[in-house]
């Protein structure tokens, strides 16, 4: 079945650092790919989202590129800052009309230390 | 726009009871999804509803889970005789469901239940 992996469950970082979380997938059909970040105690909100090969796609500093090839949407920025502290989860999507159900990874913790 | 709504925001349920969980789409939005949320598991798809009709139920247990949408305003997700694996927090989304271009999933705050 469709499945997403997210390999880092806790990623601890000194503010200012460049962070890669890994995301890859499995799927018989195109694949749509999304990021969503969930603060504590808050509901995932939408932080990037892709279904074109090999375009990187942007959004409040971080930034992902979906690769068909090696079935990967790497979340990245170059910077972190205290408040990216928060849970990340990788998800895919096959799109029916316009919309569809979300399968997720286990997601990544960032903390982000002074 | 209050967002999506889910009440309660916590409940407590001694094993073998009821449990029912409401959400409240975002006016407008034709898609409501329900998820649920643990440790272990993450974040796993249950059910969804377009225009209040079932498209896929596919995680849902099959025992126990229903979940209905009687209205465009509401729906629910009811669990019969809870047990202590089902605690965990139970989210609801809803999206547009029509238009060309792919309608985003806004996630509510959730509903925390614990089975004691």
């Amino acid at each position: 079945g469709d499945s997403v992996t997210q390999t880092e469950g806790l990623v601890t970082l000194t503010k200012g650092l460049p962070v890669m979380l890994n995301c890859t997938y499995q799927t018989t059909y195109s694949p749509f790919l999304f990021w969503y970040v969930q603060h504590l105690n808050e509901a995932p909100k939408l932080l990037l989202k892709s279904s074109t090969d090999n375009k990187r796609t942007e959004h409040q500093g971080f930034y992902a590129t979906l690769h068909k090839s090696s079935s990967s949407f790497h979340l990245q920025k170059s910077s972190v800052q205290l408040s990216d502290s928060a849970l990340y989860f990788c998800a895919l999507s096959e799109i029916t009309g316009n919309t569809g159900k979300l399968i997720f990874g286990l997601g990544t913790t960032l903390q982000v230390q002074p | 726009n209050a967002g999506v709504i889910q009440t309660p925001r916590h409940k407590v349920t001694g094993k073998g009871q009821e449990a029912t969980l409401w959400c409240e789409p975002i006016s407008g939005h034709s898609a409501v999804f329900w998820y649920r949320q643990t440790i272990v598991q993450g974040l796993e798809f249950l059910t969804y509803f377009r225009n209040q009709a079932p498209i896929d139920d596919s995680g849902m247990p099959k025992e126990r889970f229903s979940a209905q949408m009687p209205n465009q305003s509401h729906s629910t997700l009811k669990i019969q005789s809870t047990q202590p694996q089902d605690s965990a927090v139970y989210l609801c989304a809803s999206s547009l469901a029509s238009g060309g271009n792919y309608a985003e999933q806004f996630f509510g705050p959730g509903t925390r239940l614990t089975v004691l």
